[in-house]
Order: C-alpha cells, then sequence, then structure tokens
C-alpha cells in the first residue's frame, strides 16, 4: 500500500535559519505529491504540489522537488520566519479514481526570535 | 481560495449527549471527507463520501457516523458521546485538478470535549 514517512520532530529553529524537513514515500505508479501547513487552532492549508517526477513545487519561500529516484519530497525554506511556525504535512495521491490522500505523520517547526 | 466551512469551531459536552458536527462546501466537490486528529497531530481518516448518498469508512473506526443527502453539505453524528471522542476534527473536499491530482481543501476544524 500508500505510505509517507516523515522525519521525527518537533524542529526548533531561530529566525533565519536554513530549513529542512525530509519526506519520502512509497507507492505504485505515479503519485502527486504534496505539502500541507497546519497554523495553530486551524485547518490545513495547502502549502505546495508537485505532480510529475522532476517537478518543483514553490510557495511562500518553501520548494520541494518530486524526486523519483529517491522517492522523496523534501520541504526546504532558506530563510525561516517566527510566522512559519506551524505543524507540516507531507502526503501522497495515488492517481486513480480513489482520491484519498495518504499523509505523513506531521512535524512541528518552532522557529525562535 | 477555498470555500469549506465547519460549525461549531469549539465544543464542550457531556458523556452520553448526542451531537452533530456540521461541515459545508461551497465549491461542489462532489468528494468529501471527515478526519481525526489526535493530540500528536496526526491525522486518521474515518469517513469520506465521492458524491451524494455515498458514505464509507475510513482507516480508522469511528463510532460515528455520517450522511451526504445534499452535495454540499457532510455532517457527522455522535449518537452518545463519550470522553474517548474528544479530539479535534476536520472536514475536507476535493476535486481532480488539471493534472488528475485530488488537492483537498480543508475547514478550520472543530475541537470536541467530551467531559
Amino acid at each position: 500500500g500508500n505510505s509517507v514517512t516523515q522525519m521525527e520532530g518537533p524542529v526548533t529553529l531561530s529566525e533565519e535559519a536554513f530549513l529542512t524537513i525530509n519526506c519520502t514515500y512509497t507507492a505504485t505508479g505515479y503519485p502527486s505529491l504534496f505539502w500541507y501547513v497546519q497554523y495553530p487552532g486551524e485547518g490545513l492549508q495547502l502549502l505546495l504540489k508537485a505532480t510529475k517526477a522532476d517537478d518543483k513545487g514553490s510557495n511562500k519561500g518553501f520548494e520541494a522537488t518530486y524526486r523519483k529516484e529517491t522517492t522523496s519530497f523534501h520541504l526546504e525554506k532558506g530563510s525561516v520566519q517566527v510566522s512559519d511556525s506551524a505543524v507540516y504535512f507531507c502526503a501522497l495521491s495515488a492517481r486513480r479514481a480513489n482520491s484519498k490522500l495518504t499523509f505523513g505523520k506531521g512535524i512541528t517547526l518552532s522557529v525562535r526570535p | 481560495e477555498a470555500d469549506i466551512y465547519q460549525t461549531p469551531r469549539y465544543l464542550v459536552i457531556g458523556t452520553g449527549k448526542k451531537i452533530t458536527l456540521e461541515c459545508s462546501q461551497t465549491m461542489g466537490h462532489d468528494k468529501m471527507y471527515w478526519y481525526q486528529q489526535d493530540p500528536g497531530m496526526e491525522l486518521h481518516l474515518i469517513h469520506y463520501s465521492y458524491g451524494v448518498n455515498s458514505t464509507e469508512k475510513g482507516d480508522l473506526s469511528s463510532e460515528s457516523t455520517v450522511s451526504r443527502i445534499r452535495t454540499e453539505h457532510f455532517p457527522l453524528t455522535l449518537e452518545s458521546a463519550r470522553p474517548s471522542h474528544t479530539s479535534q476534527y476536520l472536514c475536507a473536499s476535493s476535486e481532480p485538478g488539471t493534472s488528475g491530482s485530488y488537492e483537498q481543501y480543508f475547514g478550520p476544524g472543530t475541537r470536541l470535549t467530551v467531559t
């Protein structure tokens, strides 16, 4: 079956530090990959996505590249801000009629001023 | 901007009460979902629907039930609330994107506490 593995958290960084959150996946075929973000007290928001190998998704300074050879979709940001403090979820969607998303366990990021 | 709404946002209720969590979307999406989020933030799919009169149980067994009488409305009901039902409940809907991927849009969630 499909699965998503995220690095263990939580992660605490100082403002302007470089961020990497690792995500690897197992899936048959060619899934679409997503990063969602959940700010305190809110629902999930789509941060970025990639739908085929070597695609790079980007949004709000965050980037992730769909690497089929390593089955990875790591999230990066060059300079984090306090406002980036949130929970980050990696997810995949298999390309078929079943539209369910498979989520990783999520990782909490705290950014110190 | 996704338009998916959940009410109430917060609910504190006593054991044994019947409750309904409301979820509505104005995007005309056929597919809708309910997730339960545990304190460690992990998401568990408990129900989903692919259209009117279609409901299925998700990956995590739940004592709740759902109905889908209208496209825009997907309420979740607990007939007799228990403290073990205390959790955050998130509703989502989706449609296929141009690439065929299914991007889900989430509501703000309902935080339920059963005393």
